[in-house]
């Protein structure tokens, strides 16, 4: 019955170095969201995940970041060539229903820090 | 350009008080308002406000959505200082898409 688990719960990278984030949703959960937090900033949307239709990436802030979906399941957030504004907090939430109809719940987050 | 507003950024209250805290927003395609409460990394839940004028209450908090005036205002009554914490307003897009546009959030402080 555990809830959203992200992995690692923080990590500490070196500019121009790539990083995976990962994402445990809770099962049976078909809606999977990723955001960022910066620092004094409100929660960013990144991308949006439903079932096995294409995903929504128009919240990615450039081609250095890309997400996958596997198995509708386990979701993967990469950012290659890391740069120091990418630091951030790195939030996944899951919902049962799709297109906003549900309440997201939030995994504990991935704290990156770009050094 | 979707946008969501919350007032004030901050806030430092004494146990026992009384807050309200704002949230404005200009978004396509609303679907429903939502508040959070953040104290360490992950927000936790409080309310969705789908209809407009109906309050929502749960303990000491509730909160109530004006869709004429496009805002939202979530009231704290009798404050403890567990109530300390980042309270971020989140507008629900309808439409294909599921995400939420957050604002930057409120940053309530509660003295004993």
């Amino acid at each position: 019955g555990a809830g959203v688990s992200q992995s690692p719960s923080n990590k500490v990278t070196e500019k121009g170095k790539d990083v995976e984030l990962r994402c445990d949703p809770i099962s049976g959960h078909t809606a999977l969201y990723w955001y960022r937090q910066s620092l004094g900033q409100g929660l960013e949307f990144l991308i949006y995940f439903q079932g096995n239709s294409a995903p929504d990436k128009s919240g990615l802030p450039s081609d250095r970041f890309s997400a996958e979906r596997t198995g509708g399941s386990v979701s993967t957030l990469t950012i290659q060539r890391t740069q120091q504004e990418d630091s951030a907090v790195y939030l996944c939430a899951s919902s049962s229903l799709g297109q906003g109809l549900g309440e997201q719940f939030f995994g504990p987050g991935t704290r990156l820090t770009v050094l | 350009e979707d946008k969501v507003v919350q007032s004030p950024l901050s806030l430092v209250v004494h146990e026992g008080d009384t807050v309200t805290l704002n949230c404005s927003y200009e978004v396509t395609n609303f679907r429903s308002l939502l508040w959070y409460k953040q104290e360490k990394k992950a927000p936790t839940f409080l309310f969705m406000l789908t209809s407009s004028g109906i309050e929502k209450k749960s303990g000491r908090l509730s909160s109530i959505l004006d869709k004429k005036e496009l805002s939202s205002i979530l009231n704290i009554t009798a404050t403890q200082t567990g109530d300390s914490a980042i309270y971020l307003c989140a507008v629900l897009k309808g439409g294909s898409q599921g995400n939420l546009i957050f604002g930057k959030g409120t940053k309530l402080s509660v003295k004993p």
